[in-house]
């Protein structure tokens, strides 16, 4: 069974630009998550999909924005982009609906900004 | 912000010695998660514990719970060069039904041959 999928795997925008980030999450899980990365700020959570429904948003400015598909694939999308955006964005996805079992993630999409 | 606290922040041993990884957390919880990562990768699931549970075991690790202390603790027996990662506990609220797992700062484990 393939894992989760990421695309881009790395990428360099510049300020003010914006980015879309994609995720496909395993065969069968509906849960998609969406984290941020920094050494500054470590792992947070940004928001969560499920089908098709974002059911719970982290801390960020509405900058930052995502969906999902009907094939639960997932997007996120940052406009504006900031120095401080620059992290690795973590994709999980989850077999369950509810806040049980293990989280799935992807390699990251490592996002600079210059 | 996160709501764990991981200590140590790193830990550096030998092969074959014991690693002792700590967590704290805040907020109640349904569960407690503990990942890895090597470095600039993604994380890998390791062990759950339930917040019902004490004590969880899963080859070399061992996992613990302490929901009075709201801390928790991973101990990795007979390491190897191959466990130098990143460690982070994580936890999923006891309430409500949406994924939101909060993370803690990480333990960075290095073993040297």
């Amino acid at each position: 069974k393939a894992g989760v999928t990421q695309t881009p795997r790395y990428l360099i925008k510049t300020r003010g630009q914006q980015v879309t980030l994609s995720c496909s999450p395993i065969s069968g899980h509906r849960s998609v998550s969406w984290y941020q990365q920094t050494p500054g700020q470590g792992l947070q959570f940004l928001f969560e999909y499920f089908s098709e429904t974002q059911r719970n948003k982290g801390n960020f400015p509405g900058r930052f924005s995502g969906r999902q598909f009907s094939n639960s694939r997932s997007e996120m999308n940052v406009s504006t982009l900031e120095l401080g955006d620059s992290a690795l964005y973590l994709c999980a996805s989850s077999r369950n609906r509810d806040n049980t079992g293990e989280l799935f993630f992807g390699e990251g999409s490592r996002l600079t900004v210059l | 912000s996160q709501q764990g606290e991981e200590d140590p922040q790193a830990l550096s041993i030998q092969e074959g010695e014991n690693a002792t990884m700590n967590c704290s957390y805040k907020t109640s919880i349904n569960n407690l998660q503990w990942y890895r990562q090597n470095s600039g990768r993604g994380l890998v699931h390791l062990i759950l514990i339930r917040s019902n549970e004490r004590e969880k075991h899963s080859g070399r690790l061992r996992v613990t719970l302490d929901t009075s202390k709201k801390s928790s603790s991973l101990l990795i027996t007979a390491s190897r060069a191959a466990d130098t990662a990143s460690y982070f506990c994580a936890t999923d609220p006891s309430s409500g039904s949406a994924r939101q797992l909060t993370f803690g700062s990480g333990t960075q484990l290095t073993v040297l041959p």
